[in-house]
């Protein structure tokens, strides 16, 4: 169980904007910690997607987004493409714990 | 262009031991922090630890389900990061990335922005 909570499951058709939320608390995201945010496809290394809350590495398209406020961060993907199915996975640093952490990860399903 | 090519996964029984390797390329690899994330099957990704570079100090640090029994080392001369798996439990096995940061690090934030391919380390008797 991991401290950030992601849903484990999310779903839209193509076109449409859907949001993954990581919840956290004052000892990780809460405490001002950057959260980062990964893309991974089946059988194949995790991507960086968001770095540092709400920016984009060099190739990563527009179309996602990353958002933090209080204890929570959120990733947004608009105009969902079928290629956009994949697991996706928030990070944070927690202080109580003393190290990185991931959370849960979120399914993504494109309808 | 970078590339990490973890070695050394495979089938050990339960108490065993295991050593993996990850072999560094196009980037300063003695100015990098290096990480390991593993994946569970049906899990999601874990953080195992990372160690720093040696001008930040060199200094490692691990998950709790993993402390005191796997040590990140690395050797500048060769580019490389290792895992030495020790005491290892059916719940150690995943695929085991090797993992880097190559923008601004510091021991609570390092975005990890390069992966390895992963290496398989299963734990069974």
């Amino acid at each position: 169980q991991s401290v950030l909570t992601q849903p484990p499951s999310v779903s839209g058709a193509p076109g449409q904007r859907v949001t993954i939320s990581c919840t956290g608390s004052s000892s990780n995201i809460g405490a001002g910690y950057d959260v980062h945010w990964y893309q991974q496809l089946p059988g194949i290394a995790p991507k960086l997607l968001i770095y540092g809350n709400s920016d984009r590495p060099s190739g990563v398209p527009d179309r996602f987004s990353g958002s933090k406020s209080g204890t929570s961060a959120s990733l947004a993907i608009t105009g969902l493409q079928a290629e956009d199915e994949a697991d996706y996975y928030c990070q944070s640093y927690d202080s109580s714990l003393g190290g990185w952490v991931f959370g849960g990860g979120t399914k993504l399903t494109v309808l | 262009e970078v590339q990490l090519v973890e070695s050394g996964g495979g089938l050990v029984k339960p108490g065993g031991s295991l050593t993996l390797s990850c072999a560094a390329s196009g980037f300063t690899f003695s100015n990098a922090w290096m990480s390991w994330v593993r994946l569970a099957p049906g899990k999601g990704l874990e953080w195992v630890g990372h160690i720093e570079s040696k001008t930040d100090g060199g200094t490692t640090d691990y998950a709790a389900p993993v402390k005191g029994r796997f040590t990140i080392s690395r050797d500048d001369s060769k580019n490389t990061l290792y895992l030495q798996l020790n005491r290892l439990k059916t719940e150690d096995t995943a695929v085991y990335y090797c993992t880097t940061g190559l923008g601004y690090c510091s021991s609570t934030s390092c975005p990890l922005d390069y992966w390895g391919q992963g290496t398989l380390v299963t734990v069974s008797s």
